[in-house]
């Protein structure tokens, strides 16, 4: 069974911090890995993913997240916060196994202030 | 391309009564997937539908189902409708096929039962 974990239900930095949102991930397959961001009133936009290569991912709008085998983990950050870029973001992880079916965080919003 | 389309935007159903929810997948798209969102429970997987057959199912009772048609449009109904089944649902398509899976999401149906 596959499971994820996000640290932190809210985190909140201010305008041009780096921003770093924490993933975790269980898996007993190698994982397929993936950022995704969640506006009001909107469905689900892809960032980036991980499926295998190169450990650092760059994503949109300045994103990018390195996948660390040894610490199950697929963090998410970004050098400088902008307004725009609160929202909800949620990481997920999906197997080769040949379905896609996705297995989310709970989900991390994002607050910025200026 | 068109994305994914889901219909209608918004539901009001009454306890006990029954909803279909629509999506179209974007053009080419063979695989779509239902996911069920909620503030506590978080994103959930319904079910897949790949060429017009279930291909994987989460774990929901069986007041949920869903089909596919021939032009991979797919139905998902609830019956007998509960207030715990008030959530934003979402559809995500990709082709299906392939090593990796990229999901991409409708912007979803937001069901209220009363």
């Amino acid at each position: 069974a596959q499971s994820v974990t996000q640290l932190g239900s809210h985190v909140s930095v201010s305008e041009g911090a780096l921003v770093l949102l924490r993933c975790n991930y269980s898996s007993s397959v190698p994982p397929y890995l993936f950022w995704y961001v969640q506006y009001p009133n909107q469905g689900l936009q892809l960032l980036l993913k991980y499926t295998t290569g190169a450990t650092l991912v760059k994503g949109i709008n300045g994103f990018e997240a390195e996948f660390k085998k040894s610490e199950t983990s697929f963090h998410l950050t970004k050098p400088s916060a902008h307004m725009s870029d609160a929202a909800e973001y949620f990481c997920a992880v999906s197997s080769n196994s040949g379905y896609s079916t996705l297995t989310f965080g709970k989900g991390t919003m994002l607050l910025v202030s200026p | 391309k068109a994305g994914v389309t889901q219909t209608p935007r918004y539901l009001i159903k009454t306890r006990g009564q029954q909803v279909t929810l629509s999506c179209s997948p974007i053009s080419g798209h063979r695989s779509v997937s239902w996911y069920q969102q909620t503030p506590g429970q978080g994103l959930q997987f319904l079910f897949e539908y790949f060429s017009e057959t279930q291909r994987n199912k989460g774990n929901f009772p069986g007041r949920f189902s869903g089909r596919q048609f021939s032009n991979s449009r797919s139905e998902m109904n609830v019956s007998t409708l509960e207030l715990g089944d008030s959530a934003l649902y979402l559809c995500a398509s990709n082709p299906g096929t392939g090593p990796v899976y990229e999901q991409y999401f409708g912007p979803g149906t937001r069901l209220t039962v009363t």
